[in-house]
């Protein structure tokens, strides 16, 4: 079954608005989660790497005003798209691991967010 | 920084043929590569992981093979069947502060009927 849960699976909003996904760990505790975004055709692209307690950790070019990510409990880490433009349109997936111990195991995602700003 | 990259970007085979799909990243430093299967407006489907000790790992007509020192890794599907078409993506889990996976840019396999 799965192990990462992303809510919600799609949603659609006009611009301007902010929209909150939410990335939770079902049987384990995630020290560490990451969030990609995935542009038609393309592949998936890092965006920011959050620790639980901590800041977020952002790849060059990301703006970090405009991803907000919490990640305020080992098994909840949130992305805001904060007042999203039609630009923003894209599937975001999130991924979460945990201590460090087990860093040979398998990275584990959520199913993704299709996320259509108008 | 680790780069992966995957060739072909695009293939199609008739049904029945046996392919292979490619992958290299730059760096070795890695605990790990896994191979995804991504279905069009679909998350990712988990194919193969092989640890950075190993040097293959099978399932079903799946087998994917490493070669950590020179930087790649071969997907081989056996007797494809038109299910198999999908995007494959290869991605390593790099040895950094932080372990991030970082991805290749895909393959996208047709398999005509």
């Amino acid at each position: 079954g799965a192990v990462v849960s992303q809510h919600p699976s799609w949603v659609i909003c006009k611009s301007g608005t902010s929209v909150k996904i939410e990335c939770r760990s079902l049987d384990f505790q995630a020290t560490t989660m990451f969030w990609y975004r995935q542009f038609p055709k393309q592949s998936l692209m890092l965006m920011a790497t959050s620790n639980e307690g901590s800041k977020a950790t952002y790849e060059q070019g990301v703006e970090k005003d405009k991803f907000l990510i919490n990640h305020a409990s080992l098994t909840l880490s949130t992305l805001t798209v904060t007042s999203a433009h039609p630009e923003d349109s894209s599937f975001y997936i999130c991924s979460a691991s945990g201590h460090s111990a087990y860093s040979n195991q398998p990275q584990h995602f959520g199913d993704g967010t299709r996320l259509s700003i108008l | 920084k680790q780069e992966v990259t995957q060739i072909p970007a695009a293939l199609s085979v008739p049904e029945g043929e046996n392919l292979v799909l490619n992958c290299s990243f730059t760096d070795s430093a890695i605990y790990n590569l896994q191979w995804f299967r991504q279905d069009p407006g679909k998350g990712l489907t988990s194919l193969l992981l092989i640890q950075s000790s190993q040097r293959e790992q099978t399932s079903g007509r799946l087998n994917a093979s490493l070669d950590k020192s020179s930087g790649r890794s071969t997907l081989y599907i056996a007797a494809s069947q038109p299910g198999d078409s999908a995007t494959y993506l290869c991605a390593v889990k790099v040895k950094t502060s932080y372990d991030k996976v970082i991805f290749g840019p895909g393959t996208s396999l047709s398999v005509i009927p």
